[in-house]
């Protein structure tokens, strides 16, 4: 089945700890997106990259970190300099730029 | 920095009624306008797209319309269906890949 992935599905991290968020694609779409989501709200961009070996800041980078490697694979670095980590965090994907961006399923962090 | 905003922020309707959901934003220098539906705890299903140089984008009992000299978008549902409830986003599309979201409509439709 084609589609994005992201595990895990809940996460606690302590305070002071650095975490990482996977998100995995199989559609071959070049482009990928982090957005984080927090209660009542909608989505705002972290980071994304258009091509592997490429990424730029999105609206509120600060205190994250990512990597594209590999086209199938976006990884997360949620770092202990983020100040207030606990949200909702969900990966898409999409063709191109300007094409539809399709959601994973989203991993929500809690930091204890 | 283009801002988007989705009136009302919750809307209860009973079924089989047809409903408007609208979002404005504040640049008119957008690529596309994209709605999308987000069940309770889960990702974003995309529904609809329009381009720019679209008007309106049709799906089944959904229909959405662009206006971008008025910065605005609806999003009409007709015939209303409890399955239809969940919360509604919309997102503009600016230069570099960013899409820039609402705080979305949270539809409840009663059977």
């Amino acid at each position: 089945d084609g589609g994005i992935t992201q595990s895990p599905k809940y996460l606690f991290r302590k305070e002071g700890q650095n975490v990482t968020l996977s998100c995995e694609q199989n559609l071959n779409h070049d482009a990928m997106y982090w957005y984080r989501q927090d209660p009542g709200q909608g989505l705002r961009l972290i980071y994304y990259s258009q091509i592997v070996n490429d990424f730029q800041k999105g609206d509120i980078a600060e205190g994250y970190s990512v990597s594209r490697e590999k086209k199938e694979s976006f990884p997360l670095t949620v770092t202990s300099a983020q100040k207030n980590p606990t949200a909702f965090y969900l990966c898409a994907s999409s063709i191109g730029a300007a094409d539809t961006q399709y959601f994973g399923p989203g991993t929500r962090l809690t930091v204890l | 920095k283009q801002e988007v905003t989705q009136i009302p922020a919750a809307l209860s309707v009973p079924e089989g009624e047809n409903l408007v959901l609208n979002c404005s934003f504040t640049d008119s220098a957008i690529y596309n306008l994209q709605w999308f539906r987000q069940d309770p705890g889960k990702g974003l299903t995309s529904l609809l797209l329009i381009q720019s140089s679209q008007r309106e984008q049709t799906s089944g009992r959904l229909n959405a319309s662009l206006d971008k000299s008025s910065g605005r978008s609806t999003l009409y549902i007709a015939a209303s269906q409890p399955g239809d409830s969940a919360t509604y986003l919309c997102a503009s599309e600016t230069s570099g890949s960013r899409l820039t979201f609402g705080e979305g409509t949270q539809l409840t439709v009663n059977p």
